[in-house]
């Protein structure tokens, strides 16, 4: 199986803040990569798909890039709704695998 | 816009089987641009894929779990369903089912006596 790792495992920052969350697949998944932020008490929420495609609805602050292993997740400018976890997830080939998330909280 | 809703049990006994449905609305069920997928989240603990189904194909499960796991598709209800055997405290989570990228707000089941 693909093992995801994200870093860090969580992290503190400020609003306004610019963040950057790190995925690295332990083989090339291509580009089949998902970004997704769960808040406590609900499902998790598609952000970004095929590694860089914001998906719709979703504020342009966020944004994705990368390849083969190494991907990130950025966030420009930290809004006070965006605290939540965030994990990553492949879907190149089976079983489907998920990062073990990064909680981002307020500092 | 693609809505999913799951329902079951919230409590099973150790040992039996966990039944869930996923009730979909919005979009085609027979969509072939869809799999059809089941996750959870045990508490505090991060996302576990269990598996997922095409509309017109196999199944296909997490190797941890594949020996007691059963997904299948209702098209006539716009339903899949769930079952997995044996269960055990360990199995106790939230579960979420989804298509593609979008999750249900998940089920909460307890396994205990």
């Amino acid at each position: 199986a693909i093992q995801l790792t994200q870093s860090p495992s969580s992290l503190s920052a400020s609003v306004g803040d610019r963040v950057t969350i790190t995925c690295r697949a332990s083989q090339d998944i291509g580009s089949a990569l998902v970004w997704y932020q769960q808040k406590p008490g609900k499902g998790p929420k598609v952000l970004i798909y095929d590694v860089s495609s914001l998906e719709s609805g979703v504020p342009s602050r966020f944004s994705g890039s990368g390849s083969g292993t190494d991907f990130t997740l950025t966030i420009s400018s930290l809004q006070p709704e965006d605290f939540a976890t965030y994990y990553c997830q492949q879907f190149n080939s089976y079983p489907i695998t998920f990062g073990q998330g990064t909680r981002l909280e307020i500092k | 816009q693609l809505q999913l809703q799951e329902s079951g049990p919230g409590l099973v006994k150790p040992s039996e089987t966990l039944s869930l449905t996923c009730t979909v609305s919005g979009d085609s069920f027979s969509s072939n641009n869809y799999y059809w997928g089941w996750i959870r989240q045990p508490p505090g603990k991060g996302l576990e894929w269990i598996g997922s189904i095409y509309y017109s194909g196999s199944p296909y499960y997490n190797p941890s779990l594949k020996s007691r796991v059963t997904i299948s598709v209702d098209t006539s209800k716009n339903q899949f369903s769930l079952k997995m055997m044996s269960v055990t405290a360990a199995d106790t989570a939230v579960y979420y089912c989804g298509a593609g990228t979008t999750w249900g707000q998940g089920t909460l089941v307890i396994v205990s006596s």
